[in-house]
């Protein structure tokens, strides 16, 4: 079945050094979106790519989405304690219905 | 603007009982809702899809009978935990979509979820 593949699982990073994470589909997506899940909260919507090879900021974090529309990154430069969380990357479900495929998260934890 | 209510935030309660969680939409409607639930550390894992005014879509492997799902209005979605156990013990969060626009298109909004455990 479809899925969604995120690496690293865990990424343990110093204040001030810089963070990716990647995700990979194993079918083309007509977008992708990501989310932030603090420690105990909910996820929370942070951004949605659309176009072949798209990239977009917010402040420090650099989204992109691939040629293929496969796959996908989150870079954040300079972390800081705030970032601290699990990003997942979700694309849509093919034929079904618009339910996310959610990758499988990257846990972020900053040393201060 | 977006904001998901979701309630009880946690529940504890005897083998045996019944468990009802509400997610709202509170300034959007929404058609459809989503249930998950989340294990320590791992994904989200969808258990249903709630579209107003109809039954909800079950995922593989996930008891209709044991999760009862309800979504009255285009606002709120309701799921029920029936005759709970200890191994229904976790974190169940709901989201909502917003209705129009594409549905591969509109994110997920989610509830601050519920903690639930069987004692």
């Amino acid at each position: 079945g479809q899925q969604v593949m995120q690496i690293p699982q865990y990424q343990h990073v110093q204040e001030g050094e810089d963070f990716t994470t990647y995700c990979n589909s194993s079918t083309t997506l007509s977008n992708i979106q990501w989310y932030k899940q603090r420690p105990g909260g909910h996820p929370v919507f942070l951004i949605q790519l659309v176009k072949s090879g798209e990239v977009k900021k917010q402040k420090r974090l650099t989204f992109q989405f691939g040629e293929a529309k496969k796959n996908s990154s989150l870079h954040i430069t300079a972390t800081q304690t705030t970032d601290v969380g699990t990003y997942f990357c979700a694309g849509p479900g093919y034929n079904q219905g618009g339910k996310l495929i959610f990758g499988q998260g990257t846990e972020l934890s900053v040393k201060p | 603007g977006a904001v998901v209510s979701q309630h009880p935030s946690r529940v504890i309660c005897k083998s045996g009982t019944s468990v009802k969680i509400e997610c709202r939409s509170l300034d959007f409607q929404a058609t459809t809702m989503f249930w998950y639930r989340q294990f320590p550390k791992k994904s989200l894992m969808l258990m249903a899809t709630s579209n107003e005014g109809s039954k909800a879509t079950y995922e593989q492997g996930v008891e209709k009978d044991k999760f009862l799902i309800n979504h009255a209005s285009l606002t709120l979605s309701t799921l029920t935990v029936t005759s709970a156990h200890p191994e229904d013990s976790s974190f169940y969060i709901c989201s909502a979509r917003e209705r129009g626009g594409g549905v591969l298109y509109q994110p997920q909004h989610f509830g601050d979820g519920t903690r639930l455990s069987i004692l």
